[in-house]
């Protein structure tokens, strides 16, 4: 049941711009965009959040567009240890919680 | 990371049996979580707790209760374990919970297998 949209799987060359796109059309005033990533057998990692204007941090970028209805988090060197599958979650003031899709599936490849 | 372990590791038990497993983190954070993981299904929240003693139920519940004496450790116990629980089960905690934006961190995991 979750409110994103994300392509199953993506490639990327090692060393380019890796850019993942989430649709989040029903998203509402108060909900934030979240980005974690989660790579093998390990625990989901947080990566970056946004509500209305574009973050950066030292992991990556998010673009929210004007509307909200969508957003692309940009990995802007990718290196083989940014393969991993990457969640993009909207959440608001539900107590918290993230409600976690299947993910686009990344793979950089040398 | 951000001070959280879970205990056990690993576990193998049988069908009926209880298991409790266990969330504990080091920085006193209000917001705590319990996932769960299966192929095909992602992560799933099982219950959450807003405060000691404070806990909601997510979005699998059924079959799992939780519990919050203190500010450090959250409890997941299956009551009579089946093998449909056989998972790997994540704690999470949040820094800001639902106060605007909720940025949650996990321990490492926990590989249940139920026979």
């Amino acid at each position: 049941d979750a409110k994103t949209t994300q392509p199953p799987s993506m490639d990327c060359a090692e060393g380019r711009a890796a850019n993942l796109p989430c649709n989040h059309s029903t998203i509402s005033g108060n909900e934030y965009v979240y980005w974690y990533r989660q790579i093998h057998s390990q625990g989901p990692q947080y990566i970056i959040h946004g509500l209305k204007n574009n973050e950066t941090n030292e992991m990556a970028s998010l673009i929210i567009t004007e509307d909200r209805k969508s957003s692309t988090l940009i990995l802007p060197h990718a290196t083989l240890r940014d393969t991993a599958v990457y969640y993009c979650i909207v959440s608001g003031n539900q107590g918290g919680k993230l409600i976690f899709g299947q993910g686009t599936e990344l793979s950089v490849k040398p | 990371d951000a001070g959280i372990t879970q205990s056990p590791r690993h576990k193998v038990t049988e069908t009926g049996t209880p298991v409790t497993l266990r969330c504990h983190q080091t920085e006193n954070h209000r917001y705590m979580y319990w996932y769960r993981q299966d192929p095909g299904h992602g992560l799933r929240l099982i219950h959450y707790s807003y405060g000691v003693k404070d806990t909601d139920k997510g979005e699998v519940s059924d079959g799992y209760s939780v519990s919050r004496s203190k500010t450090e450790d959250f409890l997941l116990t299956l009551e009579s374990a089946t093998s449909s629980q056989t998972s790997v089960y994540f704690c999470a905690i949040s820094t800001s919970g639902n106060f605007g934006w909720n940025e949650q961190f996990f321990g490492p995991g926990t590989r249940l297998t139920v026979l």
